[in-house]
Parts: C-alpha cells; sequence; structure tokens
C-alpha cells in the first residue's frame, strides 16, 4: 500500500470552476507538501504545512493531522493552473526525506 | 528570486559510462538532496546532505552512485556506470534547515542508450 494516495488520479475542470484534490498518508509526519510539476518536468513548491490552513493567491491547502488528510483547493480556474499537483510528506522523526505521492493531473480546458 | 539550478537538463549517455549531474542549491541553504522521477512514475528520494556527508540514503542509492560538494556552490550526483534503468528525471533540492520548505531545481532528464 502506497503510503501517500492522492485523488482523483486525473481531473479535468472548465475555466473557472472550483477544484480540489485529496491527500490521504498513512505516516506519522512533521510536514506535508504541495508541489508543482509543469509538462517540461520542474517542480515547484507551492506549499509546506503541518497544521491548520494556508492561502496563496487562489490556491488554499488544508490539513487535518487527526485524519490524516491534506487538501489541495484551486479557486477559479485557469488553463494555466493546467499541471500534475503533488502531495509530499516528510515522516516525523530525525528523516529528512520526502515521500511522494503519484500526482494529480489537472486540466483546465477554456 | 534565488532558484535551484541544475545542468545539463538533458543528457545522453551510453550504458556503462559515467554521468555527473550538477547542481547549484540556493545561497544560504544548508541541506541538500537529490531525488529522480522514472518516467510515468512518482518521484523517490535518492539522498540527502548535510555538512560535508550523506546523511540519508535510500536503498536506490547503492555503491554505483555517490555526491560531493566539490566546492561552495555545487553540489553532484556521479553514477559511475550508468544502466539502462538509471533513465529517468533527476531533481536536486535544497532547504535552510531540515524541517523546512525544500526548493527543486528544473531537473536534469538522464537517458541510458
Amino acid at each position: 500500500k502506497n503510503e501517500v494516495e492522492q485523488s482523483p488520479q486525473n481531473l479535468t475542470a472548465q475555466e473557472g470552476e472550483f477544484i480540489t484534490i485529496n491527500c490521504s498518508y498513512s505516516v506519522g509526519i512533521s510536514a506535508l507538501h504541495w508541489l508543482q510539476q509543469h509538462p517540461g518536468g520542474g517542480i515547484v513548491s507551492l506549499f509546506m504545512l503541518s497544521s491548520g490552513k494556508k492561502k496563496h493567491g487562489r490556491l488554499i491547502a488544508t490539513i487535518n493531522i487527526q485524519e490524516k488528510h491534506s487538501s489541495l483547493h484551486i479557486t477559479a480556474s485557469h488553463p494555466r493552473d493546467s499541471a500534475v499537483y503533488i502531495c509530499a510528506v516528510k515522516n516525523g522523526g530525525a528523516t529528512n526525506k520526502l515521500i511522494f505521492g503519484t500526482g494529480t493531473l489537472l486540466a483546465v480546458q477554456p | 528570486e534565488p532558484e535551484v539550478t541544475q545542468t545539463p537538463s538533458h543528457q545522453v549517455t551510453q550504458m556503462g559510462q559515467e554521468v555527473i549531474l550538477r547542481c547549484v542549491p540556493i545561497s544560504n541553504h544548508l541541506y541538500f538532496y537529490w531525488y529522480r522521477q522514472i518516467l510515468g512514475q512518482k518521484v523517490e528520494f535518492l539522498v540527502s546532505f548535510y555538512n560535508n556527508e550523506i546523511s540519508e540514503k535510500s536503498e536506490i542509492f547503492d555503491d554505483q552512485f555517490s555526491v560531493e560538494r566539490p566546492d561552495g556552490s555545487n553540489f553532484t550526483l556521479k553514477i559511475r556506470s550508468t544502466k539502462l534503468e538509471d533513465s529517468a528525471m533527476y531533481f536536486c533540492a535544497s532547504s535552510v534547515q531540515q524541517n523546512t520548505e525544500a526548493f527543486f531545481g528544473q531537473g536534469t532528464r538522464l537517458t541510458v542508450v
């Protein structure tokens, strides 16, 4: 079983729609990251959070530590939001490594 | 805005050859990482590096792999004798501290033929 599961795997939305991508994890964590990967391959960090909620522009990330679940929301989606969105967790303890989910491929159509 | 820089962006090499992938982390960062992503698969951790030594490595990071910080700015990943299955996108990342946000480079696409 994967330690980090994302849903959905693929998502197609119309421009302007509100989008939610979900992440569930099975390990204890010290932090959770949301990352964006464009077709060229580069990875951009969107959020790092360990509790509560963070907002940056049209992006909102929430985490529920008790339920081991996080969501990434995109408000007023735009075609330029089309990308793979990846959830990654950092185990608690001395480890530095990130454990990645398989990603959610988002396509926003005009 | 400071960024992690990786070179080359794409490298093609013959099986059995040595390759060195280069990274320039963000200047005030102390923790450095290599990850890889085989085409169609999720990103996997390879190694983390702090204070001029490996702090953690995965099972993937066997004797064929090594990392080095040869000077104050570069961080390199060497694969001694490449195999076909080493073909992947390799990402360098850095962070200020262990539990702070990691910033990723654009990746090096390695193709072993």
